[in-house]
C-alpha cells in the first residue's frame, strides 16, 4: 500500500512570509497527526483530526499556525507569519483509528526560515 | 510538557552484537510506550510497543523491557545489522497524547 504522502520535501522563506505543507494520509486512516521536530529532538505533537474534525490542537501555536482536513483525506498545515524557531521537518502521520500506537508517517517537510 | 528522555545520545555496536537503548520516562499514567526507528532524510517507523501494565515484548530481533519501579524503559536488538543504523526514539500515550523523547543515535560498526 502507499505510504503517506507529504509535499513539498523542502522549503525556504524570509521571516514573516507565509507556508503552507500538503500531506495525503495512508487509505481509509481516520486519523491524521502533524509533528514538528526540531534538528536534534523528537517530534513534537501538534494537531490531531479525526476523519475531518479536530481532536486536539492544545500544542499548536494558533497565533500563527492552523490547519484543516476538509473532506476528512488530505491535509494541510500553514504558517504565517512565520518566525526563525519555525525551522523545522513538519512530519504527518496516520494512524487506522484514533489513538492508534503504531502510527505512520510520512518523510517529512523540511522548512527554513531565514 | 511530559518528559521522555534517553540516557545516551549516541551508541556504537560492532555488527552481529546486541544493542541496548534505554529510556527514562516521568509520567506513570501512560498506558502505552513505543520505540519508532527514524533513518536519516525519513519520517520515524514503528518498531515495538509494550503496554504499561505488561514488563517484557518480544518482536523480530526486537525486545522492549519496561520497568515502571524506576520509570525505565529499553529496546534490545539482537544481532545488530548496519541497517539498524538510525536514531531511535521512545515515545509515550497518555490518553490522547503522544510525547516523543530526544533520541539516540545508533551507530553500527561493520
Amino acid at each position: 500500500e502507499a505510504g503517506v504522502a507529504q509535499s513539498p520535501r523542502y522549503k525556504i522563506i524570509e521571516k514573516r512570509q507565509s507556508v503552507a505543507f500538503w500531506c495525503n494520509p495512508i487509505s481509509g486512516h481516520a486519523t491524521l497527526y502533524w509533528y514538528q521536530q526540531i534538528l536534534g529532538q523528537g517530534p513534537k505533537l501538534l494537531i490531531q483530526f479525526q476523519n475531518n474534525g479536530v481532536v486536539d490542537d492544545s500544542q499548536l501555536p494558533k497565533d500563527r499556525f492552523s490547519a484543516e482536513r476538509l473532506k476528512g483525506v488530505d491535509s494541510t498545515l500553514k504558517i504565517q507569519p512565520a518566525k526563525l524557531e519555525d525551522s523545522a521537518v513538519y512530519l504527518c502521520a496516520s494512524s487506522l483509528e484514533f489513538g492508534g500506537i503504531e502510527q505512520f508517517f510520512g518523510p517529512g517537510t523540511r522548512l527554513t526560515v531565514l | 510538557g511530559e518528559s521522555v528522555g534517553l540516557h545516551l545520545p549516541t551508541l556504537s555496536v560492532q555488527e552481529g552484537d546486541n544493542s541496548i537503548i534505554n529510556c527514562a520516562y516521568s509520567n506513570s499514567a501512560s498506558d502505552y510506550f513505543i520505540w519508532y526507528k527514524q533513518e536519516s532524510g525519513k519520517g520515524p517507523q514503528f518498531i515495538i510497543d509494550i503496554r504499561s501494565n505488561m514488563d517484557k515484548r518480544q518482536g523480530q530481533r526486537v525486545t522492549v523491557l519496561l520497568n515502571k519501579t524506576v520509570k525505565h524503559l529499553s529496546l534490545q536488538i539482537a544481532a545488530t545489522q548496519p541497517g539498524d543504523s538510525a536514531v531511535y526514539f521512545c515515545a509515550e500515550r497518555k490518553g490522547n497524547q503522544f510525547y516523543f523523547g530526544t533520541g539516540t543515535s545508533l551507530t553500527v560498526i561493520p
